[in-house]
């Protein structure tokens, strides 16, 4: 089975702080990754995609991707009280199937 | 422009009752996809379609559960007879490619 894995939290930072968010998948051969957020009551929403190895930054935001570990995370700089939203990472399989994981529950503390 | 548009947003049924669920994806996108998220389970692909094709329905949890795309701009999914655990929120999704879905505001399910 292919799997998404992250830690369901819930996580607390501080506003201003960073914030880091981790996932790992099952699947050497996934080719494409993303992070959503999702507020309470709301739906999922884009916000980074990431299809090679490194970092790939937008604005306060930053993938970071790591094939080799089977490993993805998600930094967000300046913690804002706006970014507390649960983030849901996925990878793409293969054909356009997105597997998610569980989903991390962060809170920004004022 | 118009998101994805899901229809009802909230649905409260007895046990044995038919439930139809119905999605309008964004315009030119070719691919949709029909996933439930529970406390639980976290969020379950049930089935995509591209061009109106059914391509994988292997997250249909039992015969109960059909989802039709007659055409590029509708689908439905429907449940008969409900149970009270299948009770969730309903996403559909859709996208163009490149695995970048955009959700719609979900369908909240409540089998009593």
């Amino acid at each position: 089975q292919k799997e998404v894995e992250q830690n369901s939290g819930p996580l607390s930072v501080p506003e201003g702080a960073i914030a880091s968010l981790n996932c790992t998948y099952s699947d050497r051969g996934s080719q494409s990754f993303f992070w959503y957020r999702q507020y309470s009551g709301k739906s999922p929403e884009l916000i980074m995609s990431i299809y090679s190895n490194g970092d790939k930054e937008d604005g306060r935001f930053t993938a970071q991707l790591n094939k080799a570990s089977q490993y993805v995370s998600l930094l967000i700089r300046d913690s804002q009280p706006s970014d507390s939203a649960t983030y849901l990472c996925a990878a793409n399989f293969g054909n356009e199937k997105l597997t998610f994981g569980t989903g991390t529950r962060l809170t920004i503390i004022p | 422009d118009a998101g994805v548009i899901q229809s009802p947003r909230h649905e409260v049924t007895e046990m044995g009752q038919e439930v139809t669920l119905r999605c309008k994806p964004i315009s030119g996108h070719n691919s949709l996809f029909w996933y439930r998220q529970t406390m639980m389970r976290g969020l379950e692909l049930l089935i995509y379609f591209n061009n109106n094709v059914p391509i994988d329905d292997s997250g249909m949890p039992e015969d109960r559960f059909s989802a039709k795309m007659p055409n590029a701009s509708f689908s439905t999914l429907k449940i008969q007879p409900s149970e009270p655990r299948d009770s969730a929120v309903y996403f559909c999704a859709s996208s163009f490619g490149a695995g970048e879905l955009f959700f719609g505001e979900g369908s909240r399910l409540t089998v009593l």
